[in-house]
């Protein structure tokens, strides 16, 4: 089956400062990625996501990179705000099965 | 529409007890699945359900029975708690390979 490895599992940065978390799977067959973001108290919630097809993705502060030869994709947050305090999970499946392998998670924290 | 809703958000259970654990969405979704949150393990899928009437096991499936009579229940049976099951406990759904996360179930065996 899949495994998904997660790194960092904590991450500490400053207010305006870039964060960025990697991942690695293992199942060449894997062709969709997302990242779900958890606040404290609450369940994980999809935020970017990325296919096969496609090596790069933005969403205002958020990108998400692929690289299918080395079965690694990675999370980049710039100008990190207290508010994207969270833990923060990637995940990777066949699309179309819908039941994704999670990485364990990194707990992001952003000091003002 | 209320999404994925979970009860109850909290519970205590003695060793040996038994419980359900409630899973409704309103999306008509019809993946549907179990996962448990462990402090440095991340969600690990417990069982899963493709439509109603099917269900599969997950990752940790041990101890834990579902069963998927309507398109939008989903619940989760513990039939007899141990410590080991102390987690919290979050429902989701699918669509489109997204997965909608309820709020969770806390839960501890003592």
């Amino acid at each position: 089956g899949e495994n998904v490895e997660q790194h960092p599992s904590t991450l500490s940065v400053q207010e305006g400062d870039s964060a960025v978390i990697k991942c690695t799977y293992s199942d060449s067959a894997s062709n969709y990625f997302p990242w779900y973001k958890q606040e404290l108290g609450k369940g994980p919630q999809l935020i970017i996501d990325i296919r096969s097809n496609v090596g790069e993705k933005k969403d205002q502060r958020i990108a998400v990179t692929l690289n299918k030869t080395a079965k690694h994709f990675s999370l980049h947050i710039t100008e990190t705000q207290p508010e994207d305090s969270a833990v923060y999970f990637c995940a990777a499946s066949k699309g179309g099965s819908y039941i994704p392998t999670f990485g364990r998670g990194t707990s992001l924290i952003v000091h003002p | 529409n209320a999404g994925v809703t979970q009860t109850p958000k909290f519970q205590v259970l003695k060793t040996g007890q038994s419980m359900t654990l409630q899973c409704a969405q309103d999306m008509n979704h019809e993946y549907m699945s179990w996962y448990r949150q462990d402090p440095g393990m991340g969600l690990r899928l417990i069982h899963y359900s493709v439509g109603a009437g099917i269900t599969d096991q997950g990752e940790v499936p041990n101890g834990y029975n579902v069963s998927r009579s309507t398109t939008e229940d989903f619940p989760l049976r513990l039939l007899s708690a141990a410590p080991s099951q102390t987690s919290v406990y979050f429902c989701a759904s699918s669509y489109d390979d997204e997965q909608f996360f309820g709020p969770g179930t806390r839960l501890t065996v003592l």
